[in-house]
């Protein structure tokens, strides 16, 4: 079974629109969460952490679900500038050392 | 401004032909990791490093060599390339916070082709 799993979509949905996604993760012993996006040809970069007791950032909220052990991003009222890839990534331990990123979730927002 | 340098953004090699890839922080970052992306298998991790002179392997390690000699420099060496290391290498680096939910960040990519 793989670390991190992602529906690697693609999700297309037009502007306004709320989108979710959902990443599930194999370790119980992960400590830290993330979402990363990544535009095409250009690399990754930190949307968010994701803490236990959930976390808004604007229109993105994420939250954690250690029970059930799985991540979720929502995306409230969809810009074209959020198509993108959404990488979900976990570490395993206190450090940063291990980190394993799923596959990615590809969004096109359309007007 | 903040940033993680990578060198070469493109390199074309050889099979056999040993090369470098230059990774550079300049935020004082205590970890660093190389990782390769390749299309439907995602980023894996080649190696970090939690400090100088501390490093470990992450997922796919073989045919790759590091070195944590400077806090602001991890360079990834392939001694003998081969064709299945064609991809697309990045550098990233973070702070150890307390929590560990600073992340990682990335350099601009280095893309590589073994011929």
């Amino acid at each position: 079974r793989k670390e991190v799993e992602q529906d690697p979509g693609p999700f297309n949905v037009p502007e306004g629109a709320t989108v979710a996604f959902n990443c599930t993760y194999s370790n119980s012993a992960s400590q830290s969460f993330f979402w990363y996006r990544q535009d095409c040809r250009k690399e990754p970069k930190l949307l968010m952490s994701v803490y236990s007791s959930g976390n808004e950032d604007g229109r993105f909220t994420a939250q954690l679900n250690r029970a059930s052990q799985y991540i979720s991003l929502l995306i409230r009222d969809s810009k074209l500038s959020d198509s993108a890839t959404y990488l979900c990534v976990v570490n395993r331990g206190s450090t940063l050392g291990r980190l394993y990123f799923g596959r990615g979730t590809q969004l096109t927002v359309w007007p | 401004e903040a940033q993680v340098t990578q060198n070469p953004r493109y390199l074309i090699t050889v099979t056999g032909k040993k090369l470098t890839v230059t990774c550079s922080q300049n935020m004082n970052h205590e970890y660093m990791s190389w990782y390769r992306q390749d299309p439907g298998l995602g980023l894996r991790q080649i190696y970090y490093s939690m400090n100088v002179e501390v490093t470990d392997k992450g997922d796919v390690p073989e045919g790759y060599k590091v070195s944590r000699k400077e806090k602001r420099n991890f360079p990834l060496i392939l001694e003998s390339p081969s064709p299945n290391q064609t991809s697309l290498y990045s550098c990233a680096s973070s702070f150890r916070g307390s929590g560990a939910n600073y992340g990682y960040t990335f350099g601009s990519g280095t893309r590589l082709t073994v011929v």
